[in-house]
């Protein structure tokens, strides 16, 4: 089992609040990412870094950020959810080259 | 057009098939390529990695042909469990920002 974190699980938020996803790997992974997916639908990279202090904007457009102080910790936020934000964020980290390995995801519903 | 494509099915096969999926895919620069399985409502699993030479893992049988840039995945005697669906996955650069299709749905049935 790969050693990712992500919390909450589960995230049920009025308009226009604040939110941070986190996410933690222990396996000392230099590269992570933040993908989103709508039920159904193909996964969509937001956000990449290749290691502290690096963060680049993915293939979709997000309105999200994400910060990289330290290797093991990735993560996400939204300064304003809106309800077009609902949808589940995957969290995934990998070595140079290799296949990347998930964490369970946060399933977010902005009301 | 996508830069991974598969079909996303579903396909409904009986119990003891074999079915095959397909993945074509544009860059032919890609380095690497793996199949990821995903069950509904969870996170993407590595199923098995693709090598130019092809490879088997049990009931699993991965094929990879540049030249006609596409990706196999065979399953033999499927299994109930096998219900989930299946991702071809490209890493067109070797930067590690891999390229996901939508993924192909299989249903089998007792």
């Amino acid at each position: 089992e790969a050693d990712i974190y992500q919390t909450p699980r589960y995230l049920v938020i009025g308009t226009g609040k604040k939110i941070t996803l986190e996410c933690s790997q222990t396996m000392g992974h230099d590269k992570m990412y933040w993908y989103q997916q709508d039920p159904g639908m193909e996964l969509h990279l937001i956000h990449y870094s290749y290691g502290v202090n690096s963060t680049e904007k993915g293939d979709l457009s997000s309105e999200s950020t994400v910060s990289r102080i330290r290797t093991e910790h990735f993560p996400l936020t939204l300064e304003s959810a809106r309800p077009s934000h609902t949808s589940q964020y995957l969290c995934a980290s990998s070595e140079q080259g290799n296949e990347q390995f998930f964490g369970p995801g946060t399933r977010l519903t902005v009301l | 057009r996508k830069e991974v494509e598969q079909d996303p099915g579903p396909f409904n096969v009986p119990e003891g098939a074999t079915v095959a999926f397909n993945c074509t895919y544009s860059n032919s620069a890609s380095q690497s390529f793996f199949w990821y399985r995903q069950d509904c409502r969870k996170e993407p699993k590595l199923l098995m990695s693709v090598y130019s030479s092809g490879n088997e893992d049990g009931r699993f049988t991965a094929q990879l042909n540049r030249a006609s840039q596409y990706i196999s995945l065979l399953i033999r005697d499927s299994k109930l469990s096998d219900s989930a669906t299946y991702l071809c996955v490209v890493n067109p650069s070797n930067t590690g920002k891999l390229i996901f299709g939508q993924g192909t749905t299989l249903q089998v049935k007792p």
